[in-house]
């Protein structure tokens, strides 16, 4: 499956380091997500954008900045991070986030961050 | 917000059925989702579901939706041990009351054991 990579597959980073986590998807896809998977907690939405433009965020602490430069692609910049924050990142990408035709969201492999 | 509950755990015997069950709470769902995690990789998705559809079956997986007890099931026929995974149930719900755009809200997930 390569509709949705992400880059890097796993990362080992120090507090005080800083970071990029990046998603491309190849789907013609408008929407992006971040989704954030714990050991033993639910999934968790990050950020959503929608034609580029941001349109969720869930509370998300400032050391995770989105970026999104087109619909293609979409990057989490990491900075000052907490050893809590150490899981496995998902992407995801779906059409356009519109709820009337069923917007099926397709994920990447994720990237498992380690913060030591 | 949505509620999607599964169970954790499910065991079964190589070449026997497995059924993993799932419920919400919103009405106003739209399509139900079935992805899968094998370990260390992204989810997958397998099967969806339209809410004014009861059942739906594609090769060996066969789902279920019972809409008026906010019921949806994931039976896997002759189940192998190549389908040991976590089984994530998701929902797709309006955001918020009369938004076009739409969350994807996820169950913790069932793990399934599959015994040769």
């Amino acid at each position: 499956e390569t509709g949705v990579t992400q880059t890097p597959r796993h990362l080992v980073m120090g507090m005080t380091n800083k970071k990029s986590l990046k998603c491309e998807q190849h789907l013609g896809h408008n929407a992006m997500y971040w989704y954030k998977q714990s050991a033993k907690k639910p999934l968790e939405l990050m950020f959503v954008y929608n034609f580029k433009e941001q349109t969720e965020n869930n509370s998300v602490p400032s050391r995770f900045s989105p970026e999104c430069p087109n619909s293609s692609h979409l990057f989490l910049h990491l900075h000052t991070l907490q050893p809590e924050d150490s899981a496995l990142y998902l992407c995801a990408s779906s059409q356009d986030n519109q709820i009337r035709v069923g917007d099926t969201q397709y994920f990447g492999p994720g990237t498992r961050l380690t913060v030591l | 917000g949505e509620d999607v509950e599964q169970s954790l755990f499910l065991s079964v015997r190589e070449g026997d059925s497995s059924v993993i069950n799932c419920t919400y709470t919103d009405s106003s769902s739209t399509y139900l989702y079935w992805y899968k995690q094998e370990p260390g990789a992204g989810l997958q998705l397998l099967t969806y579901i339209f809410s004014n559809m009861d059942m739906k079956q594609d090769q060996r997986l066969t789902v279920l939706l019972n809409k008026k007890d906010k019921h949806l099931s994931l039976r896997i026929a002759d189940t192998q041990t190549g389908d040991s995974a976590i089984y994530f149930c998701a929902v797709l719900t309006p955001r918020d009351r009369g938004s076009t755009l739409g969350r994807l809200y996820f169950g913790r997930g069932t793990q399934l054991t599959v015994w040769p």
